[in-house]
Order: structure tokens, then C-alpha cells, then sequence
């Protein structure tokens, strides 16, 4: 059973449009984050939200955590082939702030 | 500043061979991080440590599976015997646990397993 499920898995548009990816689970979190990997590299954070309704902007990214702590979204405006990559979520969960799980990631791709 | 260092990158083994991968915490970091990284089941947690001590090995799939971290600077991950289905990217990450960014991980670049 995966505790944290992204959608989609994939997607693939042009650049210059918006787009919004999920993460969503039954399981309440203290704090989520949000990664992004390119090929042969490992991940690397871009955000940590940690209050509920929390909403957190970098450049053309916009991370909102729900209220409840279940679940997150990432929108991204305008774009840009360098924002090619996989996404992941991962979660903390509530009193194992030592332990982080992954969600599966949505991968990416914006043609020029 | 030397980020997360594994070695090596790439490995080519054949089936019922030994396999140890490599890591070094960035300095200062008290949290080791393991994990193996497939299509099929995304990035899974195997085994971290706090100072050393390993605190969860619960995603260590069987125990042809084995981790050591003999120093605050090295740790090892060992498959003994390795079969075709350990083929994955695995990665080593670190952390300061409980520091003012709160579980911020930093991933080395991973070593491609592939078993034949």
C-alpha cells in the first residue's frame, strides 16, 4: 500500500502553460516536502510545508499543503523546459519527525 | 562544500556476487539515509541511522541486505549473495535531525545496480 499517492504520473504539455500535480493520503503529516529530480542525480529539495493550508511560492511554483495535513498540490505557471524533471512528495509522519516516505512521483516533460 | 558522496556510480555484477556500495554523510550531518529507487516502486526507504546507530531497518528487503555505519564519515550497504531483482539506482542521504530546516535530506548522486 502506498501512503502517498501522486497524480499524475505523468505529464507531458508545452511550455508556457499552467499545470497542477497531487499528492494525497489518508495519513495526517507534521510536514511534507517537495522534491525534484533529474536523470542520474538525486533528488533535491525545493519546499517544506508544515502548517495546515500553508501555501508556499518559488518563482513560478506554488506549494499549498490542505488543511488537514493529508495532502498537497504543486501548480506551476508559465512552464519552462527546465522545469522537466520528477516530482516527489514526501511525508513526515506524525511522530516519526526522523523518517521520511516518498510518494511514486509525477514525471514531468514540457516541450519547447 | 562536498555534497553526499557515493561510490561507485555505475556496477555491473553477475548473480550471486557480492555487492557493497558506498557513502559519505556530508560533515557535520548525524542522519544517514538509505534508499533503493525503481520504476515500479518509486523511492523506498531502506535503513537510516542517527549517530551512527541504526534506528530502522524495516525496509531492508531480506537479509541478503546489510548496512554499517562503523564512523560518522562512512557507511556501507552490502547485498551478499546479489540477485537479478536488486537491479535499482540506490541512494545515500543525509540529514542534521531536528535542525532549523527539519528533515532537509541531501541526496548524493546514486550508484546504478545492475545485477545479470
Amino acid at each position: 500500500t502506498q501512503l502517498l499517492e501522486q497524480s499524475p504520473q505523468f505529464l507531458s504539455i508545452q511550455e508556457g502553460e499552467n499545470l497542477t500535480v497531487y499528492c494525497n493520503s489518508s495519513s495526517v503529516f507534521s510536514s511534507l516536502q517537495w522534491y525534484r529530480q533529474e536523470p542520474g542525480e538525486g533528488p533535491v529539495l525545493l519546499v517544506t510545508v508544515v502548517t495546515g493550508g500553508e501555501v508556499k511560492k518559488l518563482k513560478r511554483l506554488t506549494f499549498q499543503f490542505g488543511d488537514a495535513r493529508k495532502d498537497s498540490s504543486l501548480h506551476i505557471t508559465a512552464a519552462q523546459p527546465g522545469d522537466t524533471g520528477l516530482y516527489l512528495c514526501a511525508g513526515v509522519e506524525v511522530y516519526r519527525d526522523d523518517k521520511i516516505i516518498f510518494g511514486k512521483g509525477t514525471r514531468l516533460h514540457i516541450l519547447p | 562544500d562536498a555534497g553526499v558522496i557515493q561510490s561507485p556510480r555505475h556496477e555491473v555484477t553477475e548473480m550471486g556476487q557480492e555487492v557493497t556500495l558506498r557513502c559519505k554523510p556530508i560533515s557535520g550531518h548525524n542522519s544517514l539515509f538509505w534508499y533503493r529507487q525503481t520504476m515500479m516502486r518509486g523511492l523506498e526507504l531502506l535503513i537510516y541511522f542517527n549517530n551512527n546507530v541504526p534506528i530502522d531497518d524495516s525496509g531492508m528487503p531480506e537479509d541478503r541486505f546489510s548496512a554499517k555505519m562503523p564512523n560518522a564519515s562512512f557507511s556501507t550497504l552490502k547485498i551478499q549473495p546479489s540477485e537479478p531483482r536488486d537491479s535499482a539506482v540506490y541512494f545515500c542521504a543525509s540529514s542534521i535531525a531536528g535542525g532549523p530546516v527539519r528533515n532537509e535530506q541531501f541526496f548524493g548522486p546514486g550508484t546504478r545496480l545492475t545485477v545479470l
